[in-house]
């Protein structure tokens, strides 16, 4: 069974650095054709994709925010991250981690439940 | 980056009709590869999305075949028949054929 959890600090400042953790079982990201993707949702509003990683270490980003994204995955392929630098109010958001069915870095079949995220001064 | 154009906004759906929403893209979302990678997701109240269909019409695992999708190019629909109470939510078309991948902005179904 495949279940992600997405873990962060709840709130943080504005300039601030998110650390955004997801921890997953039923699958490992060593795994050909494995790719663990991130998706935030504003509050009423609709789903921007964010970034992507996969089995080989190869990392996706939206261009829009490829400056301030680093997605990363640990060495026991059971993690991964993702930061982003220089968070302001426009960055709260619901956070979800997701895996895709098998190759490419779609379709997002699993989905973790979401870790909400406040900046906030 | 790639427009997808979601109608109705909402629609409201008496349980067992069919509802019918439709996703327009600003581009073609066929890839070189002849696969066109639009996919549809369902947000019931309070959860996370949820994936419908992939490449069109493919229903992912355990997605009644109420659900149909169908379209080419720049335009689709998704189609549920006989709607029932558990398909109240949030409808949101996706497509990762052009980078970024986007989503729409939403069709929210309720029941009648």
């Amino acid at each position: 069974q495949v279940t992600l959890k997405e873990s962060g600090p709840g709130m943080l400042q504005p300039s601030k650095t998110l650390s955004l953790t997801c921890s997953f079982s039923g699958f490992s990201l060593s795994t050909s054709g494995m790719v663990v993707s991130w998706i935030r949702q504003p509050s009423g509003k609709s789903l921007e994709w964010l970034a992507a990683i996969d089995w080989d270490g190869d990392k996706y980003y939206n261009p829009s925010l490829k400056s301030r994204l680093t997605v990363s995955k640990d060495t026991s392929n059971t993690q991964v991250f993702l930061k982003i630098t220089s968070v302001d109010i426009a960055d709260t958001a619901t956070y979800y981690c997701a895996r895709t069915l098998d190759m490419g870095i779609t379709p997002n079949a699993y989905w973790g439940q979401g870790t909400l995220v406040t900046v906030s001064s | 980056d790639v427009v997808l154009t979601q109608t109705p906004v909402s629609l409201s759906v008496t349980l067992g009709d069919q509802a019918s929403i439709s996703c327009r893209s600003s581009q073609s979302l066929e890839y070189s590869d002849g696969y066109t990678y639009l996919e549809w997701y369902l947000q019931k109240p309070g959860q996370s999305p949820q994936l419908l269909i992939y490449e069109v019409s493919n229903r992912f695992s355990g997605v009644p075949d109420r659900f149909i999708g169908s379209g080419s190019g720049t335009d689709f629909t998704l189609k549920i028949s006989r709607v029932e109470p558990e398909d109240l939510g949030v409808y949101y078309c996706f497509q990762a054929t052009h980078d970024p991948p986007t989503f729409g902005s939403g069709t929210k179904l309720e029941i009648k």
